[in-house]
């Protein structure tokens, strides 16, 4: 059964900590998306790479978030240093291009910063 | 203004009701449309998609899109509690940008 997997889960660190978030596509997948979700914002994207590149990351906050995809098996996104109000749920998923059907979600990465 | 606006609820109804969630967007360039379901603590699945204009069905779902209008639907038939869930909309595009841009999700109770 094909699945996004991401880890860690579940984090809480203390503001200023660094924090990596890591992804691993679907196998065969070229497209990946990195989305924050909260109450207020719902799901807001953040970057997204197609054949490892990346395409956007207008939606990611350039002096403390970065993302990269060093090979097509992994991908990253960083925090630092962290603050409270990154405190939320990170999804990361993958896709065929841009077939809209082929897109599907890891279980996200819970992130408190206290 | 948000590209994709969706009404948060949330909406509750009946057992056995018929469900209308809906979606308006700004830009005309969108071409697929998604319907994703998200169980508390879990992540989106992808529920329904349709490329361009028209209807689709699935079993008890079904989605409808209307670019004229810039409007899409998704109707429940005979709803279950088991899809009491958020039910988020989605849109891509397919030139230029190729972001997928999410509603804010309606959350849906459905009552035994």
């Amino acid at each position: 059964d094909a699945r996004v997997t991401q880890t860690p889960r579940h984090k809480v660190t203390e503001m200023g900590q660094e924090v990596t978030m890591r992804c691993q596509p679907i196998l065969g997948h070229n497209t990946v998306f990195w989305y924050r979700q909260t109450m207020m914002q719902g799901l807001e994207l953040l970057a997204y790479f197609r054949n490892r590149a990346p395409l956007d990351d207008s939606g990611m906050p350039k002096d403390r978030f970065s993302a990269e995809m060093p090979d097509a098996t992994l991908a990253t996104l960083k925090i630092q240093p962290s603050e409270p109000r990154d405190s939320a749920v990170y999804f990361c998923a993958s896709g065929i291009g841009v077939q809209g059907n082929t897109i599907y979600f890891g279980e996200g990465s819970w992130l408190t910063v206290v | 203004q948000k590209e994709v606006e969706q009404d948060p609820g949330p909406l509750s109804v009946p057992e056995g009701a018929i469900v209308s969630l809906n979606c308006t967007y700004s830009n005309s360039a969108f071409q697929y449309f998604m319907w994703y379901r998200q169980y508390s603590r879990k992540g989106p699945e992808l529920l329904m998609y349709t490329y361009s204009s028209g209807n689709k069905e699935d079993g008890r779902f079904t989605a409808q899109v209307d670019k004229s209008s810039k409007y899409i639907s998704l109707f429940i038939r005979d709803s279950q509690p088991s899809d009491s869930a958020t039910y988020l909309c989605a849109m891509m595009l397919i030139q230029g940008a190729q972001k997928l841009v999410f509603g804010q999700g309606t959350r849906l109770t459905i009552n035994p």
